[in-house]
């Protein structure tokens, strides 16, 4: 398909595992960009790649979370020792380079964490 | 930094009547503005985006909004609402230095028959 894809679109998990979130980008797409909303918090930012530049993770709320992406394409968000707060939904977004650039959402993954 | 403000969580209005969803921005540089819209249980889809060109932007589905540097505001406005426009909306913010998204709190607007 033509757009942003993750998977997998729901997950459910008990307190303490460790869970992989999947993003597949629009090709040609160098920018890829992660995302949680939740109703407590909204919609907020998480994690951003720009080509082989350093990631800007200056959203992740805390060490338990991290994120990878392999050539330039791929990316796997990872939940350690997940909390029942992580419970959210997980949205990826990829873009061209500037940040005039529409960002492209992907359906999300749903995390509820028991 | 950057900031959102979308005034009103929840806004009613009738079928056929104006929409208005308000936003204002906090930007110490040029701003980028996004006008997103979340259908139940659908992703976010772009309505419109403000990139300097034009203080006027048209989106999809007979959407538009207005920059308005002196006011801080970039409000969406739709002359005539269709049932199918229920869903939420939100307002996001990015700059060069910035590029992520920063969203507002988002609007939730429904259309009475």
């Amino acid at each position: 398909g033509a757009g942003v894809s993750q998977s997998p679109s729901n997950k459910v998990t008990e307190k303490g595992k460790d869970v992989e979130l999947r993003c597949d980008p629009i090709s040609g797409h160098t920018a890829l960009y992660w995302y949680r909303q939740s109703l407590g918090q909204g919609l907020e930012f998480l994690i951003y790649f720009q080509g082989n530049s350093a990631p800007d993770k200056s959203g992740l709320p805390s060490d338990r979370f991290s994120a990878e992406r392999t050539g330039g394409s791929v990316s796997t968000l990872t939940i350690q020792r997940t909390q029942q707060e992580d419970s959210a939904v997980y949205l990826c977004a990829s873009s061209l380079v500037g940040p005039e650039d529409t960002q492209y959402f992907g359906p999300g993954t749903r995390l509820t964490v028991l | 930094a950057q900031s959102v403000t979308q005034l009103g969580s929840h806004v009613s209005v009738s079928e056929g009547a104006l929409v208005l969803l308000r936003c204002n921005y906090s930007s110490s540089v040029p701003p980028y503005l996004f006008w997103y819209v979340q259908y139940p249980n659908q992703g976010l889809q772009l309505l419109l985006k403000y990139t300097s060109a034009a203080t006027l932007v048209k989106g999809i589905n007979g959407f538009e909004a207005e920059f308005k540097k002196s006011e801080t505001s970039f409000h969406l406005t739709k002359p005539s609402a269709h049932m199918s426009d229920a869903a939420e909306y939100f307002c996001a913010i990015s700059n060069f230095g910035n590029e992520k998204l920063t969203f507002g709190t988002g609007t939730r607007l429904t259309i009475i028959p």
